[in-house]
């Protein structure tokens, strides 16, 4: 079974402190992605990965930035957290040669 | 740029009554369809997914799903609804390179007992 794992499920950070949400998958995809989550908005690609140290901008990618250092692992970085970042983070993969993507738990932030 | 709607923000059915939810597209190609589903506290799982052929699509938990490009529509339905199939469920469309899912804002499904 594909397995993606977000390195936590809850997480509460205050204004301005940076924040690093964590994604690893372990079925050798190329492409991962990181999507947030709102009521009535449904998912919102921030950015994708098709490759190692490879990226591109989804549809809302202003205040954060990803780091694709290994092939199955995706970080999301947040550099100076603010309330309107209070979200569900949802982490996906896929391979190249497939369309499905394989989803995450999701982490739910809450900025103070 | 493509686009999903998901008319119905919400909707309750009775539990063993029949469901439809919803999905229209905007496309310019032939559009690659998938429905999503999030239990609470759940991460995505894949219902179903179009690709070409039988417009008819069948999908795992008794789900299916009818493509109509005259309609561009892509509605889930399911004949009989069970208590544990409460949960948001997600419609997508897939980009022209095979790697981006456009998303539907959702629908909240509710069962009464």
């Amino acid at each position: 079974d594909v397995k993606v794992t977000q390195s936590s499920r809850y997480l509460v950070k205050r204004t301005g402190e940076k924040v690093f949400l964590e994604c690893v998958q372990d079925m050798d995809h190329e492409n991962m992605f990181w999507y947030r989550q709102d009521p009535g908005l449904g998912l919102r690609l921030i950015y994708f990965s098709y490759d190692v140290k490879m990226k591109e901008k989804g549809d809302i990618p202003e205040g954060y930035s990803v780091s694709r250092e290994k092939k199955e692992r995706f970080s999301l970085i947040l550099e100076s957290a603010s309330t309107s970042q209070t979200s569900m983070y949802l982490c996906a993969s896929s391979s190249h040669t497939g369309n499905e993507q394989f989803f995450g738990p999701g982490t739910r932030l809450t900025v103070l | 740029a493509q686009s999903v709607t998901q008319p119905d923000i919400h909707i309750t059915v009775s539990e063993g009554a029949s469901l439809e939810l919803r999905c229209n597209y905007s496309y310019g190609a032939t559009p690659y369809l998938f429905w999503y589903v999030q239990s609470p506290g759940q991460g995505l799982q894949l219902l179903l997914k179009y690709f070409s052929g039988d417009t008819l699509v069948q999908g795992i938990k008794g789900f299916e799903a009818e493509f109509k490009r005259s309609q561009s529509s892509f509605n889930l339905r399911k004949p009989s609804v069970h208590w544990s199939d409460a949960a948001e469920y997600f419609c997508a469309v897939l980009n022209n390179a095979g790697n981006m899912l456009t998303f539907g804002g959702g629908t909240r499904l509710m069962v009464k007992p």
